[in-house]
């Protein structure tokens, strides 16, 4: 079966700027997710998506990250406008409902400078 | 709240060396406990889990065994090989229902030849 499909692989951005991150989960997997890997740490929740409700957004600094999850497949994480810490690898995984775990996307890395 | 604590790295054994990298846990109830891994330039991958006490979960010779007396879930493997050169992440489930995952800081391993 297909992995996680994440886009782009790299991004460079100045701060105050704008990014979008994509992720194309596995499909018939109803649960997405979104982490934060800063570098030297474990990677952090942010999001956590049922289908295209929104189970767990507790983490999510709201001020300056959204994310949506049109039609239960597809999603988007934004950054809007960008800091310096936010530099980081974002991560998207999915899983089914059945506990079995999740299979992470290659990522994103993102540098803010 | 729940957190993972690994033993910190970097860890650089010779090839076939015995290797052992610590992880202790605080959660309330039960979690279930993982072990992921992560190769350069690659997304996290599942290596191996156990979702109860005295439960061992085993993959690819790598071992650890769920012990909540002790609250541990220490990743083990006999005789480790060049290609097992990765960062090592333990991780639990935090709550029953969202899967959502919550991991140590990761310890990486180098192994030469």
């Amino acid at each position: 079966e297909a992995g996680v499909a994440q886009s782009p692989r790299y991004k460079i951005i100045e701060k105050r700027q704008s990014v979008a991150f994509w992720c194309n989960p596995i499909s018939g997997h109803a649960t997405l997710y979104w982490y934060q890997q800063i570098l030297g740490q474990g990677p952090k929740l942010l999001i956590q998506f049922q289908n295209n409700g929104v189970v767990d957004d507790s983490q999510l600094p709201k001020d300056r990250f959204s994310a949506e999850r049109l039609k239960g497949v597809d999603s988007t994480l934004k950054i809007q406008p960008a800091k310096l810490e936010d530099s980081a690898v974002y991560l998207c995984a999915s899983s089914l409902d059945s506990g079995a775990g999740y299979t992470f996307g290659s990522g994103t890395r993102l540098t803010v400078v | 709240g729940n957190s993972v604590t690994q033993m910190e790295g970097p860890v650089t054994l010779s090839e076939e060396a015995f290797l052992t990298i610590n992880c202790t846990y605080t959660a309330t109830g039960y979690p279930s406990l993982f072990w992921y891994v992560q190769y350069p330039g690659e997304g996290l991958q599942l290596l191996l889990k156990a979702t109860k006490a005295d439960d061992k979960g085993s993959n690819k010779g790598f071992e650890a065994t769920y012990r909540k007396e002790t609250t541990s879930f220490h990743l083990e493997k006999g005789s480790v090989q060049v290609s097992d050169s990765a960062v090592y992440f333990c991780a639990l489930s935090d709550r029953v229902g969202s899967e959502k995952l919550v991991f140590g800081k990761g310890t990486k391993l180098t192994v030469n030849p």
